[in-house]
């Protein structure tokens, strides 16, 4: 089965905090993709990382960065002091090949975070 | 670049009547994606184009649903006749190839339907 876990369905914080959001995946195919989108308020998702299922090397871009694990399926994203731009729904999703790309996504449940001045 | 155009943004219906969501892809890209997103969950994709053929259509409810990118451009989806559980907001999305690697897919705002 092909799926995606985000457990915390919603995180709180306060500005400044660190905060990490969790995703697990599934998946039997040995090529696939990870990804991260961000859904502010206004309801449109934004693109913030893709990562093949041959590099795990971790990355960092500001204050965002993702720790991907292949051995726990996890694809982790941390924000590094917060801050209240940062409030939104965050989705991982998974991109299997397995039967053929055709670039289809499998989203977790979401994580809403809150930052709190 | 303009992004990915949807309309309309809202819509509202009384259940068993017909709808339709129209999206603009980004200009060049071949690939066009149309997810349902229901309040509280992750966006479900319902049917994917490369050009104007269909490539997966596998969780669309094809009796009530059905979509077309006739000119391999702008597509529309359809709903007849609307049921209460087709309240959710309709997302549509783009991206391009690069050789047989699909990049990022790019959202438009979406289309939010209450179904009464």
């Amino acid at each position: 089965a092909q799926k995606v876990t985000q457990a915390q369905t919603e995180i709180s914080v306060v500005e400044k905090e660190d905060v990490t959001l969790d995703c697990v995946y599934e998946t039997r195919d040995t090529t696939y993709y990870l990804f991260w989108y961000k859904q502010p308020p206004s309801g449109e998702l934004v693109f913030l990382i893709r990562r093949n299922s041959f590099d795990e090397q971790n990355e960092i871009s500001g204050r965002y960065s993702w720790n991907f694990q292949k051995s726990t399926s996890s694809f982790n994203f941390t924000i590094t002091a917060s801050q209240v731009v940062d409030s939104a729904v965050y989705f991982c999703a998974l991109n299997p090949t397995g039967s053929g790309n055709t670039g289809k996504l499998i989203f977790g449940q979401g994580t809403t975070l809150q930052v709190k001045p | 670049e303009a992004g990915v155009a949807q309309s309309p943004r809202y819509k509202i219906i009384e259940k068993r009547q017909s709808v339709a969501f129209w999206c603009n892809p980004i200009s060049g890209h071949a690939t066009l994606y149309w997810y349902q997103q229901i309040l509280g969950q992750g966006p479900k994709l319902l049917i994917q184009f490369q050009n104007n053929g269909v490539v997966d259509d596998s969780q669309l409810p094809k009796d009530r649903f059905s979509a077309e990118r006739l000119k391999g451009v702008d597509s529309t989806l359809k709903i007849q006749p609307a049921k209460l559980e087709d309240s959710a907001v309709y997302l549509c999305a783009s991206s391009s190839l690069s050789g047989t690697a699909y990049n990022e897919q790019f959202f438009g705002p979406g289309t939010r339907l209450t179904v009464l």
